[in-house]
């Protein structure tokens, strides 16, 4: 069966310094992968996705990035953080069929001081 | 670009109670689904509506997709404190079926 990891759970960094939050998969191959960030009661905003190694879309502009250096880790960083970078951070695959329900990692929760 | 409208953003209801949670799309969508998020959990997919005019039932939820495929509606009869939690809808168009734009949720209370 799949699996997603996700690590650390809890994160408190100070503003202006850097983030590398990384998600991995289990049991699948060339999952379609996606870091959302949710607001304190509010909705999930996609950031990223990627359909492939090396290959990353960009949803909101912004000092965040992401990488996909192998085919089931997906890592989401920045230079330097700032105080709205806080949030709780998802990480989800899709498979390739044409069913493209998301299975959501257990998510990461930043807050920056 | 896509965007998924969801009504009410919080519901108080008794146990034993009815309770709908209802969703517009601007654009015609491919597909939509539904995810509960239990607090401090992450979302769960519960179901994925796909025909015009399709109505699914999960015991005692109930989920309807628009003749016009652009809206979508989650019904729960008779909750219990077990169906504490967010629910969104997430909805695909057809130029991107892997991308979903989600709702902004409607957060149930349940009350004993």
């Amino acid at each position: 069966s799949q699996t997603i990891h996700q690590w650390p759970a809890t994160l408190v960094q100070p503003v202006g310094s850097p983030l590398s939050l990384e998600c991995t998969v289990e049991g699948t191959s060339n999952p379609n992968l996606y870091w959302y960030r949710q607001a304190a009661g509010r909705g999930l905003q996609l950031l990223f996705y990627s359909v492939g190694i090396g290959q990353i879309s960009s949803e909101v502009p912004q000092n965040l990035s992401a990488s996909r250096p192998q085919d089931r880790q997906f890592i989401l960083s920045s230079k330097k953080l700032l105080l709205s970078d806080s949030g709780f951070y998802l990480c989800a695959w899709s498979g390739v069929a044409i069913r493209n329900e998301q299975f959501f990692g257990p998510g990461t929760r930043l807050t920056v001081l | 670009g896509q965007q998924v409208m969801q009504i009410p953003q919080y519901q108080h209801v008794q146990e034993g109670e009815d309770f709908t949670t209802y969703c517009n799309s601007s654009t015609t969508l491919s597909n939509i689904q539904w995810y509960k998020q239990r607090p401090g959990g992450h979302p769960v997919f519960l179901i994925q509506l796909v025909k015009s005019g399709e109505v699914k039932k999960q015991k005692r939820l109930t989920f309807q997709f628009g003749e016009a495929k652009k809206n979508s509606s989650l019904h729960i009869t008779a909750t219990q404190t077990t169906d504490v939690g967010t629910y969104f809808c997430a909805g695909a168009s057809s130029g991107s079926a892997r991308q979903l734009t989600f709702g902004s949720g409607t957060q149930l209370t349940v009350l004993p």
